[in-house]
């Protein structure tokens, strides 16, 4: 079947950290993989996208690259901010049936000042 | 502005009255899925719609029903709710076919069931 993992939180890092969050994920077919990120009381905002093999998605200082052969898609950042504070998602979506994404169980990140 | 809109966003109800989700974008969007969310599991689907008149049910179905009887609207109903379906549920959108594409989500409807 289709599944994520990701790295069980919660994560807590001092602004200015680099961050890792770890996702793998197993698939019957081609995945899209994508990170959501949810800050408090709101829902799921797309934060990157990768397609395709080698593909990096990046955004707001947020990197993950697509690897085929190790099966992961880890979310990276260089120097996070208390505004980062946030539960991250990673999720894949296989085409065909449904379309859903599938989920990790996500991870909390608290960054200090 | 483009979104995804639920209502209401707090429900708190009693066992075994129906009560009803309503979901709604304005983005044009073909496809539009219903979500749960509960610690530690994550999100799991409910339903989903390829189109109008066109739904099929997700991974956990059981206790809901939707309708897709305008591009727009996806609303989810809960004939009798219990409190098992206590959660936060979400709706989200996206355009036609395509696993690449993003799917957009709402603000969110957390239930209490008591």
């Amino acid at each position: 079947g289709n599944s994520v993992t990701q790295m069980e939180g919660p994560v807590t890092l001092s602004e200015e950290a680099f961050l890792t969050i770890n996702c793998t994920y197993t698939a019957t077919g081609y995945p899209s993989l994508f990170w959501y990120v949810q800050y408090p009381g709101e829902g799921l905002q797309l934060l990157l996208k990768a397609t395709k093999a080698d593909d990096k998605g990046s955004n707001k200082g947020f990197e993950a690259t697509y690897r085929k052969e190790t099966t992961s898609f880890h979310l990276e950042k260089g120097s996070v901010q208390v505004s980062d504070s946030a539960v991250y998602f990673c999720a894949l979506r296989i085409q065909g049936g449904s379309e859903k994404l599938v989920f990790g169980k996500g991870t909390k990140l608290t960054v200090n000042p | 502005e483009a979104q995804v809109t639920q209502n209401p966003r707090y429900l708190i109800t009693v066992t075994g009255k129906k009560l009803t989700v309503t979901c709604s974008q304005n983005m044009n969007h073909e496809y539009m899925s219903w979500y749960r969310q509960d610690p530690g599991l994550g999100l799991r689907q409910i339903y989903y719609s390829m189109n109008v008149e066109v739904t099929d049910k997700g991974d956990v179905p059981e206790g809901y029903k939707v309708s897709r009887k305008e591009k727009r609207n996806f609303p989810l109903i809960l004939e009798s709710p219990s409190p098992n379906q206590t959660s936060l549920y979400f709706c989200a959108s996206s355009l036609g076919e395509g696993w690449y594409n993003e799917q957009f989500f709402g603000p969110g409807t957390r239930l209490t069931v008591l």
